[in-house]
């Protein structure tokens, strides 16, 4: 079992609706990430928490809005999305520093009707 | 134009044999390598991690190799099973100023047949 957990772990959604995506982990890792995956492509880096501030932001649109409430969870709330933002979100959490692996969540599988 | 560029693209390989899949990069300066296998459906487990200094990593069946001077690696799946079957990403790591940032190739998808 993955030490990076995320729920759901499917989620359909409307355009108009607020969800949100949660990710926890227990590792005591101070850096959390969120990523985009569609199908047979790697992940996009979106969003970089570290202890607990954002960090960095890739020109995300503000359709996506990352919290980090504490140093064991993330959250991604998802507002107005289109049908092109359907894809594997996965979050990821790393010890700060650049030679520390990043320990990824089984994502949650996302589909905009 | 990505700097993590790997090959081949997929490959269809029988139960027990070896297959060497392959990754060029063009990141530098270069702080580490990683090899990431994804299961279908699963987020990316890291296999082996390599430095600039680093050139072979061994993880079980699961060998890889860096030449930092041609900016290559490969990763080596030795008697392969049929729970190899899966996605290999190749992911560098740039400029340590950078550190929460990955440079990720687009994956070699590995088929393991009976």
């Amino acid at each position: 079992d993955t030490e990076v957990t995320q729920t759901p772990k499917h989620l359909v959604m409307g355009m108009t609706n607020k969800k949100s995506l949660k990710c926890e982990q227990h590792m005591g890792h101070r850096a959390m990430y969120w990523y985009k995956q569609k199908a047979k492509k790697p992940p996009e880096l979106m969003f970089v928490y570290s202890y607990e501030k954002l960090s960095i932001n890739e020109s995300v649109p503000s359709r996506f809005s990352p919290e980090c409430p504490n140093s064991s969870l993330l959250n991604l709330h998802l507002h107005a999305l289109q049908p092109e933002d359907s894809a594997l979100y996965l979050c990821a959490s790393s010890q700060v520093g650049s030679n520390q692996p990043q320990h990824f969540g089984d994502g949650t599988r996302l589909s905009i009707l | 134009k990505n700097q993590v560029e790997q090959s081949p693209q997929s490959l269809i390989i029988l139960e027990g044999k070896n297959c060497t899949l392959q990754c060029n990069y063009t990141v530098s300066p270069f702080s580490n390598l990683r090899w990431y296998k994804q299961d279908t459906g699963r987020g990316p487990v890291s296999l082996t991690i390599m430095t600039f200094s680093e050139n072979t990593k061994s993880n079980g069946r699961y060998t890889a190799t860096l030449d930092a001077d041609t900016k290559q690696s490969s990763l080596h799946i030795t008697a392969s099973q049929l729970s190899d079957s899966a996605s290999y990403i190749c992911v560098v790591r740039g400029p340590t100023d950078s550190w929460g940032k990955l440079q990720f190739g687009a994956g070699t998808q590995v088929v393991v047949t009976p």
